[in-house]
């Protein structure tokens, strides 16, 4: 079956401009994740969808990085006014088991760049 | 938060050696994977292994929760094993894994 998809692959954009990223996790996966991946500072978790409850949003970097997920499924990070320090490669992953015991499946990300 | 160190963070390799990477977390965890980041990025998964030992091919993986580290071994390596190695963790506290640093391996022909 289908993997985790993410639009666009690659993403240039000028310094103060807004930006939206997608994700398309594995059908009938419940759980969606976003991390960024960054030379400074690592992988690193941004926020966390699991079915109808609020997400966790305890590692996005400011409030200019937002992100929804429309019936369960899609889901899109948005970075408002981007800085360079934005720059960095953006991956989703999702599970298919709330449970502790999930493997989470990464997508192949989207490489954001700011000028 | 749970804290996950990874060694070496380099290894250059001849084809058909074998080794050894370590990951290390600070504390006890509901998940622990092992991924290959290819050339290309991409995250490939390896192992999921909070715990014992599971084996893949030429690729095993031994977690030993009560000592809090996991080794990941590759055997008769190739030079399409080559790229990043990451492990990450789960505690009980969250949701998101915690990535370690990783380990970049080369081998070379």
């Amino acid at each position: 079956g289908a993997g985790v998809s993410q639009s666009p692959s690659n993403k240039v954009t000028e310094k103060g401009k807004d930006v939206e990223l997608r994700c398309d996790p594995i059908s009938g996966h419940t759980a969606l994740y976003w991390y960024r991946q960054s030379l400074g500072q690592g992988l690193e978790f941004l926020i966390y969808f699991q079915g109808n409850s609020a997400p966790d949003k305890s590692g996005l970097p400011s409030d200019r990085f937002s992100a929804e997920r429309t019936g369960g499924s899609v889901s899109t990070l948005t970075i408002q006014r981007t800085q360079q320090e934005d720059s960095a490669v953006y991956l989703c992953a999702s599970s298919l088991d709330p449970t502790p015991a999930d493997t989470q499946y990464f997508g192949p990300g989207t490489r954001l760049t700011v000028l | 938060g749970i804290q996950v160190e990874q060694s070496p963070p380099d290894l250059i390799l001849q084809e058909g050696a074998n080794s050894t990477l370590r990951c290390n977390f600070s504390d006890s965890v509901n998940n622990l994977q092992w991924f290959h980041q290819n050339p290309w990025g991409q995250l490939i998964n390896l192992f999921y292994i909070p715990s014992g030992t599971k084996q893949n091919g030429r690729l095993s993986a031994t977690t030993v929760a009560t000592e809090r580290y996991s080794l990941l071994y590759i055997s008769s390596s190739q030079t399409t094993d080559s790229g990043v190695y990451f492990c990450a963790a789960r505690d009980t506290g969250r949701r998101a894994l915690t990535f370690g640093s990783g380990t970049r391996l080369q081998v070379q022909p």
